[in-house]
């Protein structure tokens, strides 16, 4: 499709288990944002991919989370040892530059049982 | 970092009546963004505002930026059930660096009465 591509749309997994969460920006689009949506709470920042730049990983809430772009285009989102508070949905948005619009897939909904 | 306060958290309005949202910033605005969001689903764009003084609309949506109080509105005529969700404003906050950060409101969660 056209748009952003997220998945899995939904996850649950037991505490203390990895997971992997992938999105497939936009074709040609060099930004590339993770943002993490708590229940009832607004979008929190996590990590920025702008081509070939290093990743602005400030939003990152600990080491055990990680992310990567291959190739500047398909990224992945790592959580390790997961915990009951990273229960959210985590969405990946892209934009086409520097400035303008982010253009966000579904989301993945992860729950740590 | 800069944050974003938005205003009322929620809100539930009948159907027909007029609404404002209000979205404030605690740094320099150089670029702000209206969303909405259906539960579950991801956020739709609605529009951008870059100057001073700069309104736009979409159908009965209607936006504002006024840079001086760092603020933004966003307003709607006649609402109506399609219009529920929850609208989010985002702001770009360019940092020293080339990293760009863009951060969000928490969200005013909008209720449409029939």
């Amino acid at each position: 499709g056209a748009g952003v591509s997220q998945s899995p749309s939904n996850k649950v997994t037991e505490k203390g288990k990895d997971v992997e969460l992938r999105c497939d920006p936009i074709s040609g689009h060099t930004a590339l944002y993770w943002y993490r949506q708590s229940l009832g709470q607004g979008l929190e920042f996590l990590i920025y991919f702008q081509g070939n730049s290093a990743p602005d990983k400030s939003g990152l809430p600990s080491d055990r989370f990680s992310a990567e772009r291959t190739g500047g285009s398909v990224s992945t989102l790592t959580i390790q040892r997961t915990q009951q508070e990273d229960s959210a949905v985590y969405l990946c948005a892209s934009s086409a530059g520097f400035i303008g619009e982010l253009f966000f897939g579904e989301g993945s909904r992860l729950t740590v049982l | 970092s800069q944050e974003l306060e938005q205003s009322p958290q929620s809100l539930i309005v009948q159907e027909g009546k007029n609404l404002t949202i209000n979205c404030t910033s605690s740094k320099t605005l150089y670029g702000l963004y209206w969303y909405k969001q259906k539960y579950g689903e991801g956020l739709i764009f609605l529009m951008m505002l870059q100057k001073g003084g700069e309104e736009k609309s979409h159908e009965k949506i209607t936006a504002k930026l006024d840079e001086k109080k760092q603020q933004s509105s966003l307003h709607i005529t006649a609402s109506q059930p399609s219009h529920a969700g929850i609208y989010l404003c985002g702001a770009d906050a360019f940092s020293s660096g080339s990293a760009r950060q863009l951060t969000f409101g928490s969200g005013t969660q909008l209720t449409v009465l029939p």
